[in-house]
């Protein structure tokens, strides 16, 4: 079982929108419209910022947006903001025999 | 508030058995399905074990199938991971998390995690 293929960094300044894609095949994020997000600081637990593919929990910015087309999900942080900075990992459902949720590789945010 | 707290973290020989616990405060407990997750130092996360919220369905990954169980004592507010087997490969912060709802729709509270160390 491989995991979601996700780019290792991403980084844009203070304002900035920037884009973290999340790639899966059939068995997972191509066939289920149930993708999640997650933020984490070092040395702390993740932090649900996305479910289903774009709903927001109660207390995320609204600055934090998610989608899916195929088998690609995507997460955008819009004016971006120090805070952000962090690791952000997506996560699916899988028909995999190996597993029943497939975590991202994980992208480390730098906010310039 | 809404928390989740693990406990029982060690360092351990390889072969040995650890158990985890995951104690549940601010909502009920009992409404809610469960899952464990691992993160080994520097590496990402690894779902490792998820049980519904009368224990009638229970999953392992295959990375653990046979020497670790899932279970949960809604009595006690708590979720259990009995861990047997261990090798270095397990050496991971575990942490135990709250399913969103019943469709494998994300995990919207975690715990602080405990760390497990497995070495000779």
């Amino acid at each position: 079982q491989s995991a979601l293929t996700q780019p290792a960094s991403v980084s844009g300044s203070p304002g900035q929108s920037i884009t973290i894609s999340c790639t899966g095949t059939s068995s997972d994020v191509g066939s289920y419209k149930i993708v999640s997000w997650y933020q984490q600081h070092p040395g702390k637990a993740p932090k649900l910022m996305i479910y289903e593919g774009s709903e927001r929990p109660s207390g995320v910015s609204n600055r934090f947006s998610g989608s899916q087309s195929g088998n690609t999900a995507s997460l955008t942080i819009s004016g971006l903001q120090a805070e952000d900075e962090a690791d952000y990992y997506c996560c699916s459902y899988t028909t995999s025999s190996t597993f029943l949720y497939v975590f991202g590789t994980g992208t480390k945010v730098t906010v310039l | 508030q809404v928390q989740l707290v693990e406990s029982g973290g060690g360092f351990v020989k390889p072969g040995e058995s650890l158990r985890l616990s995951c104690a549940a405060s601010g909502f009920t407990f009992s409404d809610y399905y469960m899952s464990w997750i691992r993160q080994a130092p520097g590496k990402g996360l690894e779902w490792v074990a998820y049980i519904t919220s009368s224990d009638t369905t229970i999953y392992h990954a295959d990375s653990v199938k046979g020497r670790f169980t899932i279970s949960r004592d809604n009595a006690r507010n708590s979720l259990y991971l009995q861990m047997t087997g261990l090798r270095a490969e397990d050496t991971a912060v575990y942490y135990c998390a709250r399913e969103r709802g019943k469709s494998f729709t994300g995990m919207d509270v975690w715990g602080q995690g405990t760390t497990v160390t497995v070495s000779s």
